[in-house]
């Protein structure tokens, strides 16, 4: 089993829409869970990060962990044409200077 | 806003050549990273680097590949003898302290191994 495990997408949805991306993960000693979004032919840009489980809003993010399940979500509120890009989750054990493990990504495109 | 940027953008080079690939992280950040990403493929932690010594390697960080932080500006990685499945998308990233979560990734350097 991997140990993060993403949809590749692609998702296309208009403009407007609640967009909901979402990881599996397998390995329970995860602490740190990011959503890392990534424009073509640019490195990955941290959107937001949680630490353990819980929700997390900001602006028209909302990250949510659900540690039981193993499983993390972002929700994208009144999605625009700009967010179209790579999401990526990601996470790490409880060490600072622990691996980080990426999911493949969703590749998001918001249609105007 | 500081940004961490590396050089080249683009580098082509035959199989079994050497290659080094430069970074400079955001002033004053304290940990250092490489990751590379395959055409296509997730983006795969390779080395973390803190006060001037390796912290953690992935498996695939094998003996062709080493870091350096030469002048306390510059952080390098250098692929010893290259193979074909180096060919990829390698990011830089830094961050400031142990407190701070925020990894800042450098556009990346494409490398093509041919």
């Amino acid at each position: 089993q991997k140990e993060v495990e993403q949809d590749p997408g692609p998702l296309s949805v208009p403009e407007g829409a609640i967009v909901s991306l979402n990881c599996t993960y397998s390995n329970s000693a995860f602490q740190y869970f990011m959503w890392y979004r990534q424009y073509s032919r640019k490195g990955p840009e941290l959107l937001m990060y949680t630490y353990s489980s819980g929700n997390k809003e900001d602006g028209r993010f909302t990250a949510q962990v659900d540690k039981s399940s193993k499983y993390i979500s972002l929700f994208i509120r009144d999605s625009q044409p700009s967010d179209s890009a790579t999401y990526l989750c990601a996470m790490r054990g409880y060490s600072s200077a622990s691996k980080i493990i990426f999911g493949s990504g969703t590749r998001l495109s918001i249609r105007p | 806003e500081p940004e961490v940027t590396q050089t080249p953008s683009h580098q082509v080079t035959q199989m079994g050549q050497e290659v080094i690939l430069r970074c400079v992280p955001i002033s004053n950040h304290l940990y250092f990273y490489w990751y590379r990403q395959i055409l296509g493929q997730k983006v795969e932690f390779l080395v973390s680097f803190y006060n001037n010594e390796i912290s953690e390697k992935s498996e695939i960080f094998d003996d062709q590949f080493s870091v350096e932080r030469p002048d306390g500006s510059n952080f390098t990685l250098k692929i010893r003898s290259t193979k074909l499945e180096d060919s990829a998308m390698y990011f830089c990233a830094s961050r400031a302290t142990e407190s701070q979560e925020t990894q800042y990734f450098g556009p990346g350097t494409r490398l093509l191994v041919l």
